[in-house]
């Protein structure tokens, strides 16, 4: 079975320019996670959807973020505009459940921002 | 009381050496500790995970160490090989899994 699939793996871009990172989770899995790693700040989870709704976007960092989930297999997270401070790897993980359930984590965006 | 902290940032071990990383939590509610592991340029992947209601989980040579009382778990890596050098985190949830920061392991050959 495919795991979680995300693109593209790179982007580099400049400031202010409108950025969208996509994530397809496992088929089946009921929860998509939205994370940002970076050295300083670790993993931080930004959003997460249960079955295709937003629960908790508590950790997106402004406005700027913004993420959807039109179906089951499909979420974007977009930025706009972007900043050099949003350069990060992204992650998207999907689980079969929440509590107790392991997450699945896609290899990931490195983000860029000139 | 949400945080989960980590230890080492880093660790270095010969082969065939014993890694050991430690974490600590506060939340008493917390019911899975689940253990990652990344390597570069991937996202984390679960290694092994505990609930609390044991004090040792082995699978392989990897064991997660329990102890409720002092609100910490570990994890210990035997016969350490090369292959294993990734960064591992540690978590705890009881509905949002917090992450500790994460440890960068290195085994030398």
């Amino acid at each position: 079975d495919a795991g979680v699939i995300q693109s593209p793996r790179h982007e580099v871009t400049e400031m202010g320019q409108e950025v969208t990172l996509r994530c397809k989770p496992i088929s089946g899995h009921d929860y998509l996670f939205w994370y940002r790693q970076t050295m300083m700040r670790g993993l931080e989870l930004l959003i997460y959807f249960n079955n295709n709704v937003p629960i908790d976007d508590s950790g997106m960092p402004e406005d700027r973020f913004s993420a959807k989930m039109p179906n089951a297999s499909f979420s974007t997270l977009k930025i706009q505009p972007s900043e050099p401070r949003d350069s990060a790897v992204y992650f998207c993980a999907s689980s079969f459940g929440r509590d107790g359930q392991p997450q699945h984590f896609g290899d990931g965006t490195r983000l860029s921002i000139l | 009381q949400q945080q989960v902290k980590q230890s080492p940032q880093s660790l270095i071990v010969q082969k065939g050496g014993i890694s050991i990383i430690n974490c600590a939590y506060e939340n008493t509610a917390f019911d899975y500790f689940p253990w990652y592991q990344q390597f570069p340029g991937k996202g984390p992947a679960l290694l092994i995970a505990i609930r609390p209601d044991v004090s040792e989980k082995k699978e392989g040579r990897f064991t997660i160490s329990f102890n409720k009382s002092a609100k910490q778990f570990s994890l210990h890596i035997m016969d350490s090989q090369p292959g294993d050098s990734a960064t591992y985190f540690c978590a705890a949830s009881r509905s949002q899994l917090i992450w500790g920061a994460g440890t960068k392991l290195i085994i030398k050959p």
